[in-house]
Formats: structure tokens, sequence, C-alpha cells
């Protein structure tokens, strides 16, 4: 079946501009996870989904960061104003709301490159 | 709070050869799930095998195991036989709950390449 898609795969944008990142889920998933990779780096949590309210945003690095869902499907991860130090790699997840280990899917992430 | 901590940024081995990844880990909560991924150079996080707090037997997978020391607060994984395709990043990571839908606390990682 289809595993989690993100959307665009590449994003290069221009210092203060604002950009959207897309994550459509496994089907049937509830739960939804929003995560950052630096280069180099380990993965930071930036926010979860449980349906379309977000119980945890603790990882969200600042007020220029905000996501949504809606459907209980897709995800958008909005920041606003962009800052150099946002270049990462930003990862979705989505895991079934049962079973034995709850493992999370990930998606190929969009490779954001503030200039 | 969790920490995953993981000592080993880079490791080469010969094909063939097991190895073993170390991971630790620390947290005040009595239950809690432990994970590896495996990030090839193409960038998708892939799972590889779980470890819950309370289980009494280590986890195996296929060539993978992890070495569950609850004592010791270490979850190694171990890969068996290792072929060139295991060339890659390995992260262990951590969720609070034994189960359920909670988030991942990641290691920074060991890249890990198989030598022919």
């Amino acid at each position: 079946g289809a595993g989690v898609s993100q959307s665009p795969s590449n994003k290069v944008t221009e210092k203060g501009k604002d950009v959207e990142l897309r994550c459509d889920p496994i089907s049937g998933h509830t739960a939804l996870y929003w995560y950052r990779q630096r280069l180099g780096q380990g993965l930071e949590f930036l926010i979860y989904f449980q349906g379309n309210s977000a119980p945890d945003k603790s990882g969200l690095p600042s007020d220029r960061f905000s996501a949504e869902r809606t459907g209980e499907s897709v995800s958008t991860l909005t920041i606003q104003r962009t800052q150099q130090e946002d270049s990462a790699v930003y990862l979705c997840a989505s895991s079934f709301p049962a079973g034995a280990t709850y493992e999370q899917y990930f998606g190929p992430g969009t490779r954001l490159t503030v200039t | 709070a969790q920490k995953i901590t993981q000592t080993q940024p880079g490791m080469f081995v010969q094909e063939k050869e097991a190895v073993t990844l170390d991971c630790t880990y620390d947290t005040s909560d009595p239950s809690y799930g432990l994970f590896w991924y495996k990030q090839p150079s193409s960038g998708e996080m892939i799972f590889l095998i779980y470890q819950g707090s309370y289980d009494q037997q280590n986890a195996t997978e296929g060539r993978y195991s992890l070495n569950f020391q609850k004592a010791r607060k270490s979850a190694n994984l171990v890969i068996s036989a290792s072929q060139l395709g295991d060339s890659a990043m390995y992260f262990c990571a951590m969720r609070r709950s034994n189960f359920g839908n909670e988030k991942l606390t990641f290691g920074t990682g060991t890249r890990l390449t198989i030598i022919p």
C-alpha cells in the first residue's frame, strides 16, 4: 500500500519568506508526527497530532512554526519568516492507533534550504 | 525528560561479521518503548526493531536483535552476518510509554560502513 508522502521533496526559499510543507499519512493512521533533522544530526520532535487535534506541540521551536491537520489526514507545517537556522530536512511520520509496537512510518522528508 | 546516547559516531565492519551498535537511555518513566531505525543515504527512516520495557525477552527480527539490559539502561542493536546493504545511519529512539502514540526521542546516530 501507499506509504507516507511529503511534498515538496526540496524547497529553496529566501530568508524572511513563508513556506508550507505537506504530509499525507498512511490511510487509517490517526497519529501524525513532524520531526526536524539538521545536517548530520538526529531527529528532533516538533509536533504530534491525534486526529485533528495536537496534544503535544512542545517541540515547536518558536511561534514562527505552526501546523494543522484536517480530515484526520493531510497535515501542513508552516514556517513564517524563515531564517537560515530553519534549513533542515523535515520528516513526517504516522502510526496506527493500535498494535503491538505502534511504530512510526516515516515519509521521505522535505529538504528545506533557506538562503 | 528522556535522553538517548549513542557514543559511536562511526563504525567500520567487515562484511559477514556481526556488529553491535551501542545505545544507552535515561528516563524516569516506569513504562517505555525502545526502537531502532535505519536511515540509508536516500534519507528514508526504516523501522527495524522494538523492545518494550516490560518485555522479558530480547526482541529479534531476522538478522537484527536487541540486547536489552534494563538495569544498565542499555538497548544495543546487534546485526548478525552484516551485508553491504547494511551501510547506513542507525538511530536509537525511545517512547515514553510501553504502548500508544507518543513522540520519539532520538539519539544522534551511528554511521555504519560495511567493508567488502
